[in-house]
């Protein structure tokens, strides 16, 4: 079975200061890795994933995400952190093993951008 | 390009009675599915759809039906709400491939007294 781990409920930066959302995920075959965001009282919009290829990862608004099979984790980055940036964050997984595979969810990370 | 719409946006049940939320897709996507999403438990597959005609249950269905007679229309169905069915829930779609993303709508906002 799959499953995906978010191991903060909430994340506090300082506006100008680097961010990291945290992911861990576990998979039987190869993992598709997705990251949403939610703003309040809004459905869920994606950012980015990883397919294959390169473990770096640019998405929208200036995220970008880091995957590492070794530690079967896809960080959520960017450098410079925006009070806009304060939202719910999600990451998903995908196993490409055989069959269709639902999408999986984390628990969410509360980012806080405070100016 | 609307998407994928949810009908409707809030809704207040009385412990018993039944409804359905609407959910539909312009974008000739293959996929469905129904999250609801909890304090603390982010979201929970209900049921999904690979196509018109096929659904299957995700983690938490009791309590729900769904079916899918277009590619476009994928309705929930309440059949005796209950209290612990008091929750926000999503319509989402994607296409045929495990790596595409899934789109949302804007969510239903559930109340069951």
């Amino acid at each position: 079975a799959q499953s995906v781990a978010q191991p903060e409920d909430q994340v506090n930066v300082a506006e100008g200061n680097p961010l990291t959302v945290k992911c861990t995920y576990s998979v039987s075959g190869n993992p598709y890795l997705f990251w949403y965001v939610q703003y309040p009282n809004r459905g869920l919009q994606f950012l980015l994933k990883y397919i294959t290829g390169d473990n770096l990862v640019k998405g929208s608004y200036g995220f970008e995400a880091e995957f590492n099979k070794s530690q079967t984790s896809f960080h959520l980055k960017k450098p410079s952190a925006l009070v806009s940036d304060s939202a719910l964050y999600f990451c998903a997984v995908r196993d490409n093993g055989s069959g269709y595979s639902t999408l999986t969810f984390g628990k969410g990370t509360m980012l806080l951008v405070s100016p | 390009n609307a998407g994928v719409t949810q009908t409707p946006k809030f809704q207040v049940l009385k412990t018993g009675q039944s409804m359905t939320l609407q959910c539909a897709q312009d974008m000739n996507h293959e996929y469905m599915s129904w999250y609801r999403q909890d304090p603390g438990m982010g979201l929970r597959l209900i049921h999904y759809s690979v196509g018109a005609g096929i659904t299957d249950q995700g983690e938490v269905p009791n309590g729900y039906n769904v079916s899918r007679s277009t590619t476009e229309d994928f309705p929930l169905r309440l059949l005796s709400a209950a209290p612990s069915q008091t929750s926000v829930y999503f319509c989402a779609s994607s296409g045929r491939g495990l790596n595409t993303e899934a789109f949302f709508g804007q969510g239903t906002r559930l109340t069951v007294v």
